[in-house]
């Protein structure tokens, strides 16, 4: 079973709509991210957390907001969805002190169409 | 902040040596880090070096760390067409930085002829 799990994987939605991402992890892991991937552009931090009750902006949250629900889940909300969060969506987790400090395993990804 | 630089394109016929190369801007990055990224798949962990170590080598794949030049290669020997994919290269920040965070390069291409 894979170890970081996003749902859902694939999404279309229209302007304006509210959307949900999210991810659950049975790594363990402390810390959770959140980017998103655009061609050309790599990968970019949009929230990530320390645990449940650290969250932090990353480089793009504008437009965005996180939820750490427990330790295991960590879910991006997209407020009112606009077409220039046409994307894909990865989550991530890390662990202090593990193989290679906060060496980050990602999930499978979610891609999100807004029409 | 830190800047991570790649190609964003590399072709090699099938059997030959690949070389990805990377650049970085800042000295005190403890860890380097590169991922694969195939088609519609998340990012893999391939590898990873500490910054007091010049090379690292893992089956088909050799990491070379040029610390001085702030120069990352991952080399990846006899390369097959399922090597085909993107690679990123992510490095910690250094001091100063916010800490437990990766930087991402913007991923180099691999296409792999037959």
């Amino acid at each position: 079973d894979a170890d970081v799990t996003q749902t859902p994987r694939n999404r279309i939605t229209k302007t304006g709509k509210r959307i949900m991402l999210e991810c659950s992890q049975t790594k363990g892991h402390d810390r959770m991210y959140w980017y998103r991937q655009d061609p050309g552009l790599g990968l970019r931090l949009i929230y990530y957390s320390f645990d449940v009750k650290d969250i932090n902006k990353g480089e793009i949250s504008d437009g965005y907001s996180v939820s750490r629900q427990a330790q295991a889940k960590f879910s991006l909300s997209l407020e009112s969805a606009i077409p220039n969060q046409t994307a894909l969506y990865f989550c991530a987790t890390s662990d202090l002190g593990g193989v290679g400090t906060d060496t980050q395993y990602f999930g499978p990804g979610t891609r999100l169409t807004v029409l | 902040g830190e800047d991570v630089e790649q190609s964003l394109f590399l072709s090699v016929r099938e059997g030959d040596s690949s070389v990805i190369n990377c650049t970085y801007t800042d000295s005190s990055s403890t860890y380097l880090y590169w991922y694969k990224q195939e088609p519609g798949a998340g990012l893999q962990l391939l590898t990873y070096i500490f910054s007091n170590m010049d090379m690292k080598q893992d089956q088909r794949l050799t990491v070379l760390l040029n610390k001085k030049d702030k120069h990352l290669s991952l080399r990846i020997a006899d390369t097959q067409t399922g090597d085909s994919a993107i690679y990123f290269c992510a490095v910690t920040p250094g001091v100063g930085g916010s800490q437990g965070n990766l930087i991402f390069g913007k991923g180099t291409k691999l296409s792999v002829k037959p």
